[in-house]
C-alpha cells in the first residue's frame, strides 16, 4: 500500500493564480482531511470529508474548496492565491472519525505564493 | 471553541537527559492522540489515550491522560538524537469528527 500520497511536493504560485493540490489514499478510508501547517502554529483543519460526496468546513476554509467524488481522492482547490496561503499542506485519512482513530498523513505540499 | 494548548514550545536537551511536554484542553476530551513530526517530514501517529488517568508506555516514552481528561503529558526518558522532532498532542470532544492539534513542542537533542 502506498498509504496517502500528495502531489506536487513543491509549488510556487503568483498572486491570483489557481491550483489544485492532489491527495489520494489506497487504504479504503472513509475520512479524509486537509490541514495547513504554518511555522510554530501546529496544524489547522481546512476541510474534511466523511465519505464520497460529503465534505464540510474546518477551522480555516476561506480561500479553499474541496470535492470528494471517490473514496480514494480528495483534491484541494486554491482560487486566487494570496501570500497568506503560503504554507505546508498535509492531507490525512482515517478509517473512522478522528476521535478514536489514527490519522495517516501524506508527505505534504510546500506552497509559496509570491 | 475547544482549544488545545501545549508547552513548552521548544526544548533543547543534552543526549541522555529527560524531556516532558504538556498538553491542556479548555474542555473535556473524549480521547487524546500524540504525533511526532521529524524535521521536514509529516506527522506520524504515536499513541491514543482514552481512559481517565490512563498511562501507556512505549519503550522510553510514557504517555499520561489526566483524571479529568483535560490534560496529558509525554515524557521521554534518556533522550537520544533520534528523538529530535516536534511532538503534537491532538484532542477531540465527543462530537468531533476532527482533531484539534496543539502547536507542538520542538525537541532538539545534542550529543
Amino acid at each position: 500500500n502506498a498509504g496517502v500520497t500528495q502531489t506536487p511536493k513543491f509549488r510556487i504560485l503568483k498572486i491570483g493564480q489557481s491550483m489544485t493540490l492532489q491527495c489520494a489514499q489506497d487504504m479504503n478510508h472513509n475520512y479524509m482531511y486537509w490541514y495547513r501547517q504554518d511555522p510554530g502554529m501546529g496544524l489547522k483543519l481546512i476541510y474534511y470529508s466523511v465519505g464520497a460526496g460529503i465534505t464540510d468546513k474546518g477551522e480555516v476554509p476561506n480561500g479553499y474548496n474541496v470535492s470528494r467524488s471517490t473514496t480514494e481522492d480528495f483534491p484541494l482547490r486554491l482560487e486566487l492565491a494570496a501570500p497568506s496561503q503560503t504554507s505546508v499542506y498535509f492531507c490525512a485519512s482515517s478509517l473512522g472519525q478522528a476521535s478514536g482513530n489514527e490519522q495517516f498523513f501524506g508527505p505534504g505540499t510546500r506552497l509559496t505564493v509570491l | 471553541g475547544q482549544q488545545v494548548m501545549q508547552i513548552p514550545q521548544y526544548q533543547h536537551v543534552q543526549e541522555g537527559e529527560d524531556f516532558t511536554t504538556y498538553c491542556n484542553s479548555s474542555t473535556t476530551l473524549s480521547n487524546i492522540q500524540w504525533y511526532k513530526q521529524r524535521p521536514g517530514g509529516h506527522p506520524v501517529f504515536l499513541i491514543q489515550l482514552v481512559k481517565s488517568g490512563e498511562v501507556k508506555k512505549q519503550k522510553r516514552l510514557t504517555f499520561q491522560f489526566g483524571e479529568a481528561k483535560k490534560n496529558s503529558s509525554l515524557h521521554i526518558t534518556a533522550t537520544q538524537t533520534t528523538d529530535v522532532g516536534t511532538y503534537f498532542c491532538a484532542g477531540s470532544s465527543n462530537s468531533g469528527y476532527a482533531l484539534n492539534f496543539g502547536k507542538g513542542t520542538s525537541l532538539l537533542v545534542t550529543p
